[in-house]
């Protein structure tokens, strides 16, 4: 069974560029949720997708955004980008939801510059 | 609001030796309390969790981890750590009521020959 697919792997853009990250999760999971991990702050939820639905969202500016396709397959858009917001996107797919068991994908390394 | 606290940063442990990276956790209700290992560049890898039942969890790799509801605690252990285990460990909990997963900072574990 294959794991969860993150693309890119490496992305490099300027400020004030936008950016779309790809994810496709296990076959059949229905949960994908968005993490940004930095060196300084550690891993901070995004947003949680079940079903095409956003079902939690974290404490990000309006400039991050995602979505849930038919197929389970989510993207996340950071539009306007900032020096801060290079780091680690990881992606995680479950089943159901965030109180179980979440398969994390490589991620994608985001860096502004 | 949720939250988690590992305290130490990193956690230094001579190869054989048993190992305990801390966890405590604030969080309405009933919790769900995870565990998740970071090898370098890669995402993250589900140890164990904890919902109900014994206090004493066992999951992966030989990691087991203990439920303490009284100091809201929620330590990972290992009886003999070996150097493979080096990586990055990361508590998480979540209320029983479908809200996000809130990570802790982190603590590097390194296990010396």
């Amino acid at each position: 069974k294959a794991g969860v697919t993150q693309t890119p792997r490496y992305l490099i853009k300027t400020r004030g560029q936008q950016v779309t990250l790809s994810c496709s999760p296990i076959s059949g999971h229905r949960s994908v949720s968005w993490y940004q991990q930095t060196p300084g702050q550690g891993l901070q939820f995004l947003f949680e997708y079940f079903s095409e639905t956003q079902r939690n969202k974290g404490n990000f500016p309006g400039r991050f955004s995602g979505r849930q396709f038919s197929n389970s397959r989510s993207e996340m858009n950071v539009s306007t980008l900032e020096l801060g917001d290079s780091a680690l996107y990881l992606c995680a797919s479950s089943l159901l939801g965030s109180g179980e068991k979440l398969f994390f994908g490589s991620g994608t390394q985001l860096s502004v510059l | 609001a949720q939250s988690v606290a590992q305290p130490e940063d990193q956690v230094n442990v001579a190869e054989g030796n048993p190992l305990t990276v801390k966890c405590t956790y604030s969080v309405s209700g009933n919790p769900y309390l995870f565990w998740y290992v970071q090898y370098p560049n890669r995402g993250l890898q589900f140890l164990l969790k904890y919902i109900t039942g014994d206090n004493l969890v066992k999951g992966s790799y030989g990691f087991e981890a203990e439920f303490n509801k009284s100091q809201t605690s929620f330590h990972l252990k290992k009886p003999s750590a070996l150097v493979s285990d080096s990586a990055l460990y990361f508590c998480a909990v979540r209320d029983n009521a479908g809200n996000m997963l809130t990570f802790g900072g982190g603590t590097r574990l390194m296990v010396k020959p």
